[in-house]
């Protein structure tokens, strides 16, 4: 079966702080993990993503760090702020193009 | 290029209506996805297109879903006749077969079933 599990549903955080986001997959064939930020009123957008082979991936703020032997891997948001309140989405899918299979989100809400 | 195109932004209409639904996907992009989205359900895949063919739509909930791709540059997401437990928002979104499997959405349609 092609699951996601993420969680918390929700976090509060305070401005500063580390925000961090799990998701667990089930299918070893996925290949491919990008995690997606959703404003109010937009679609979801790629925020960042990383492959299998690769334990860890930084640009900014935020961060990956993927498990391949627990199937699982996470989103660091290091000083968060509160342009950064926002629903994130997890997902795993497969390099070659084909179907993304998405966690069920976590809303953000980093306070001032 | 202006991203992926949606229309209607928002639509409210009464039980039994016909609803329609397009997209404009980015140019060059190969694979065309339609998504539901709803606070209980999440983000849920209806049906994807590949080069204008359905793929999957295995995620349509019923007979009363259709989707047509025509050609590369326009898709319908159709309800009829519409129930308001069809209220959502759907997003369109498209990736190209090359590169990163990443999707690019529309900002979605805003479908409210009275």
């Amino acid at each position: 079966q092609q699951q996601v599990k993420q969680s918390p549903q929700s976090l509060i955080v305070q401005k500063g702080g580390i925000s961090i986001i799990n998701c667990a997959y089930e299918n070893t064939a996925f290949d491919y993990f990008p995690w997606y930020q959703q404003f109010p009123g937009k679609g979801p957008a790629l925020l960042i993503a990383i492959r299998p082979d690769v334990s860890e991936k930084k640009e900014g703020r935020f961060t990956i760090s993927f498990n391949k032997s627990a199937k699982q891997f996470s989103l660091h948001i290091m000083d968060s702020q509160p342009g950064d309140s926002a629903t994130y989405f997890c997902a795993a899918t497969f390099t070659n193009a084909g179907k993304s299979t998405f966690g069920d989100g976590t809303t953000l809400t980093v306070k001032p | 290029d202006a991203g992926v195109i949606q229309s209607p932004r928002h639509e409210v209409t009464e039980m039994g209506q016909e609803v329609t639904l397009r997209c404009k996907p980015i140019s060059g992009h190969d694979y065309l996805f339609w998504y539901r989205q709803t606070m209980m359900r999440g983000l849920e895949l209806l049906i994807y297109f590949n080069n204008n063919v359905p793929i999957d739509d295995s995620g349509m909930p019923e007979d009363r879903f259709s989707a047509k791709m025509p050609n590369a540059s326009f898709s319908t997401l159709k309800i009829q006749p519409s129930e308001p437990r069809d209220s959502a928002v759907y997003f369109c979104a498209s990736n190209p077969s090359s590169g990163a499997n990443v999707l690019t959405f529309g900002a979605g349609s805003r479908l409210t079933v009275l």
